[in-house]
């Protein structure tokens, strides 16, 4: 089975600073998807960024980016130029592409706190 | 299409009593899963339906529980005899089929058992 884990509960961060938020994973499977999530309070959660495994170069989109090392199984969201918006609960997950249901294995998530 | 939609938002009930919840997947979306998520934890997957059927259900979904999704639209997560233990948020998600597709969540029913 496979199992994610985010080792920082809370992670502060200065507005307009650079934080960056960990993440491993385990599995024995070599086709899967990696996602960043982002859980504001009482609001849903939704996707930050995505990371085929079979690719190498690291997924980016606007002030995100990831830092994804397969061999080490490690999933790592940077993000640039912090606001007071990127407040919010982040999880890391998993995602089989040999699994039929697909379905998502997140970490514990990290509270993320932007400073003003 | 506004996204998936999820009924009630909150839930407080008392042990012992049945409840049940609603979710509404985005329309195109054959996938529809159920997701349980305990204060300060990451989301735990419960069961997930392709269409109508039912395929897949988590060893966390225990016979009080049952999940719906008639006719492949709209599904129901129905928990029977409530306990304490079952005080949760409670997420629905819906997407395509295939890992690459992104998952979209509701915003979840909170269930409070007194």
């Amino acid at each position: 089975a496979q199992t994610v884990t985010q080792s920082q509960p809370e992670m502060s961060v200065q507005e307009a600073e650079t934080v960056t938020l960990s993440c491993t994973y385990d599995t024995s499977e070599s086709d899967y998807y990696l996602f960043w999530y982002k859980q504001p309070p009482s609001r849903q959660m939704i996707l930050v960024i995505r990371q085929e495994a079979y690719k190498q170069q690291n997924a980016t989109e606007n002030r995100f980016s990831v830092n994804f090392q397969k061999a080490a199984k490690s999933f790592s969201l940077k993000i640039s130029d912090s606001q007071l918006g990127d407040a919010a609960m982040y999880f890391c997950a998993y995602r089989s592409d040999n699994n039929a249901g697909n379905m998502l294995t997140f970490g514990g998530g990290t509270r993320l706190m932007v400073k003003p | 299409d506004t996204g998936v939609s999820q009924d009630p938002r909150h839930k407080i009930t008392k042990r012992g009593q049945n409840v049940t919840f609603r979710c509404d997947p985005i329309s195109e979306h054959n996938r529809l899963y159920w997701y349980r998520q305990t204060l300060g934890q990451g989301p735990e997957f419960l069961t997930y339906f392709q269409n109508e059927a039912q395929l897949e259900k988590s060893r966390l979904l225990s016979d009080r529980f049952s999940a719906e999704r008639p006719k492949g639209s709209f599904s129901t997560l129905e928990i029977q005899r409530t306990e304490q233990g079952d005080s949760a948020m409670y997420l629905c998600a819906s997407s395509l089929k295939g890992g690459k597709a992104e998952a979209f969540f509701g915003q979840g029913t909170r269930l409070t058992v007194v």
